[in-house]
């Protein structure tokens, strides 16, 4: 079974504030995801990687930025958290391999982050 | 950018009702994903279907893509307690890795 995992359930932090969400999957997958869940927004891509220290905006990267060192982790920096970043953020893997958007995503379990 | 937008927003049905979501793309697809999300959960793959006018089945869930490929449907026949969700389609575009989501339809079911 894929594996993927997020560093935490929830998280509370202060305006202004970094922050780091951590993403790790165990298959080799190629692609990573972040997106963030609002209601009646359904999921938005903030960004994605298609390969190690490769990175593509979304549709909403504003505020944020990304790190792909390494190819099982993927990460998500909040460089000054605002209150408007207040979001569930769901991290998600697919293989990669067909080059085309055929692949099945694998969501982490989500971490709510509140910023105050 | 290539929308999809997905319609009802929330469905409250009794139990054993039947229940559909709808999905519309402004783009040509190359595939549409369905996945599902249950309270607390995270979305979980359930089928993909890539073909103009494919119809698949799993059990009671009926997925269908338009002649078109920009629009897609999920059927649910006599809804159980356990189909409750937030159940989402998600488009392919021709080129790229990217899926673009649907707003969801939160399905809740009476007993």
């Amino acid at each position: 079974d894929v594996k993927v995992t997020q560093s935490s359930r929830y998280l509370v932090k202060r305006t202004g504030e970094k922050v780091f969400l951590e993403c790790v999957q165990d298959m080799d997958h190629e692609n990573m995801f972040w997106y963030r869940q609002d209601p009646g927004l359904g999921l938005r891509l903030i960004y994605f990687s298609y390969d190690v220290k490769m990175k593509e905006k979304g549709d909403i990267p504003e505020g944020y930025s990304v790190s792909r060192e390494k190819k099982e982790r993927f990460s998500l920096i909040l460089e000054s958290a605002s209150t408007n970043q207040t979001s569930m953020y769901l991290c998600a893997s697919s293989p990669g391999h067909t080059g085309v958007s055929t692949d099945t995503q694998y969501f982490g379990p989500g971490t709510r982050l509140t910023v105050l | 950018g290539q929308q999809v937008m997905q319609i009802p927003q929330y469905q409250h049905v009794q139990e054993g009702e039947d229940f559909t979501t709808y999905c519309n793309s402004s783009t040509t697809l190359s595939n549409i994903q369905w996945y599902k999300q249950r309270p607390g959960g995270h979305p979980v793959f359930l089928i993909q279907l890539v073909k103009s006018g494919e119809v698949k089945k799993q059990k009671r869930l009926t997925f269908q893509f338009g002649e078109a490929k920009k629009n897609s449907s999920l059927h649910i026949t006599a809804t159980q307690t356990t189909d409750v969700g937030t159940y989402f389609c998600a488009g392919g575009a021709n080129a790229g890795n990217m899926l673009t989501f649907g707003g969801g339809t939160r399905l809740m079911v009476k007993p």
